[in-house]
């Protein structure tokens, strides 16, 4: 069974708009990342959230961690075609163990001029 | 190099061959994962290394396949008698250390079993 769920699965917007995705989990997250994937490459390492209620910032791009840390936002201001690509959020501990992540379908986002 | 690398970067194999792939992890990271990532498809855990230990295979679809990383750097996925539902991208991250570290990923390997 899907242990994550993102939404949406994919999402068109025009360069200079904002957008965000969404990751939900029925269990307590307890460590969740963000990564990119762009088509035939490995899955680049954008942020990490661990404590409820954290907010993380890089250049464009914010990260969110809800209070009950059961869901997380991911949001591009101001989208440019470079933030093209999937967004994966994954999961560490959903499972009971620690080290290996259970992954979200993705969010393929693309970006129009 | 100072990331993760992965070889070969693709692999065509008839149904029924072995196939191994090579994944070189960040030097000095003690823990090394592996995955599968089926088309549209998030990874999907496949097998656990912490040094040289394996600790978890729990993901590994069958028997067929078989990991090592007998000096605690270097690993090795196995196929053996491959099928065409093997075909996918397998990823190989690593990490500094066990549990709620951050894994860095390699470019994959893209199996196509024909």
């Amino acid at each position: 069974s899907q242990e994550l769920e993102q939404s949406p699965q994919s999402l068109i917007v025009q360069e200079g708009k904002n957008l965000t995705i969404n990751c939900t989990s029925s269990k307590t997250l307890y460590g969740l990342y963000w990564y990119k994937q762009k088509y035939g490459e490995g899955l680049i390492f954008l942020m990490m959230l661990q404590k409820g209620g954290e907010e993380k910032s890089h250049e464009k791009i914010t990260a969110k961690l809800d209070e009950k840390k059961q869901q997380s936002s991911l949001h591009i201001t101001a989208s440019q075609p470079s933030h093209a690509g999937i967004y994966l959020c994954g999961a560490d501990g959903i499972t009971g163990t620690a080290s290996k992540l259970t992954f979200g379908t993705g969010t393929r986002l693309q970006v129009t001029l | 190099g100072a990331g993760v690398s992965q070889s070969p970067r693709y692999k065509v194999a008839k149904r029924g061959q072995d196939v191994a792939l090579r994944c070189d992890p960040i030097s000095g990271h003690v823990s090394l994962f592996w995955y599968q990532q089926a088309l549209g498809q998030g990874p999907e855990f496949l097998t656990y290394f912490q040094n040289e230990a394996q600790l978890d295979k729990s993901g590994l679809p069958s028997d067929r396949f078989f990991a090592e990383r007998p000096e605690g750097s270097v690993s090795t996925l196995k196929i053996q008698r491959t099928q065409q539902e093997d075909s996918a991208v397998y990823l190989c991250a690593s990490s500094s250390r066990e549990g709620w570290a951050t894994q860095y990923f390699g470019p994959g390997t893209r199996l196509l079993v024909l």
